[in-house]
């Protein structure tokens, strides 16, 4: 059964602290995405990538940035993490190229990070 | 750009009863692809039905089918004989390309035994 795995479902986070988020996908996908979703907002995309240390941002990208070193991990960074961050954070990974890619995304089971 | 409405932020349906989710998009272009997904308390988002524009013939997934009006951009969701495990958040989702899924904000439903 294809995964993509975040490390963490509940985080609790202090004001100006520094957070890694991580999501691992053992698909062999190349296309990695983070979204964060708040209620009444639905799922907005803060940063992607398409292959292996490349990055490219989303419509949300500010406060945040993201590393993806190797092909199955895609990490979510919060600089320096402040209360209008605390959301659901979620992970989706797919194929690259088309039609995979249209067959919609893989995803984690979300992180809850609580930022006090 | 791309959005995705959905306009009812929260349904409820007796068990065995059907509902239809609404969801209108907006684009420019003639060749993309839809999605319903579901997001149960566990926040395992599923994929449950897709669409593509250039299939006149709308999507259908055992109880669940699509309602698929291009011209109006619209594309309603229906669950039939409605069960206690599909209370859930349903997103509807827009993909255009090599572009990133783009999703509406979400409806709650609600199934009452």
């Amino acid at each position: 059964d294809v995964k993509v795995t975040q490390s963490s479902r509940y985080l609790v986070k202090r004001t100006g602290e520094k957070v890694f988020l991580e999501c691992v996908q053992d698909m062999d996908h190349e296309n990695m995405f983070w979204y964060r979703q708040d209620p009444g907002l639905g799922l907005r995309l803060i940063y992607f990538s398409y292959d292996v240390k490349m990055k490219e941002k989303g419509d949300i990208p500010e406060g945040y940035s993201v590393s993806r070193e190797k092909k199955e991990r895609f990490s979510l960074i919060l600089e320096s993490a402040s209360t209008n961050q605390t959301s659901m954070y979620l992970c989706a990974s797919c194929s690259g190229g088309s039609p995979q890619f249209n067959y919609g995304y893989t995803f984690g089971s979300g992180t809850r990070l609580t930022v006090v | 750009a791309q959005t995705v409405t959905q306009s009812q932020p929260e349904m409820s349906v007796q068990e065995a009863e059907t509902v239809t989710l609404s969801c209108t998009y907006d684009t420019s272009e003639s060749d993309y692809y839809l999605f319903w997904y579901k997001q149960p308390p566990s926040r395992q988002m599923i994929l449950v039905i897709r669409q593509e524009a250039y299939k006149q013939q709308n999507a259908t997934e055992n109880r669940f089918s699509v309602n698929f009006q291009k011209a109006a951009k619209s594309f309603s969701l229906k669950i039939s004989d409605s069960q206690l495990g599909d209370a859930a958040m349903y997103f509807c989702a827009f993909i255009q390309g090599a572009q990133k899924l783009v999703f509406g904000q979400g409806t709650r439903l609600t199934i009452n035994p």
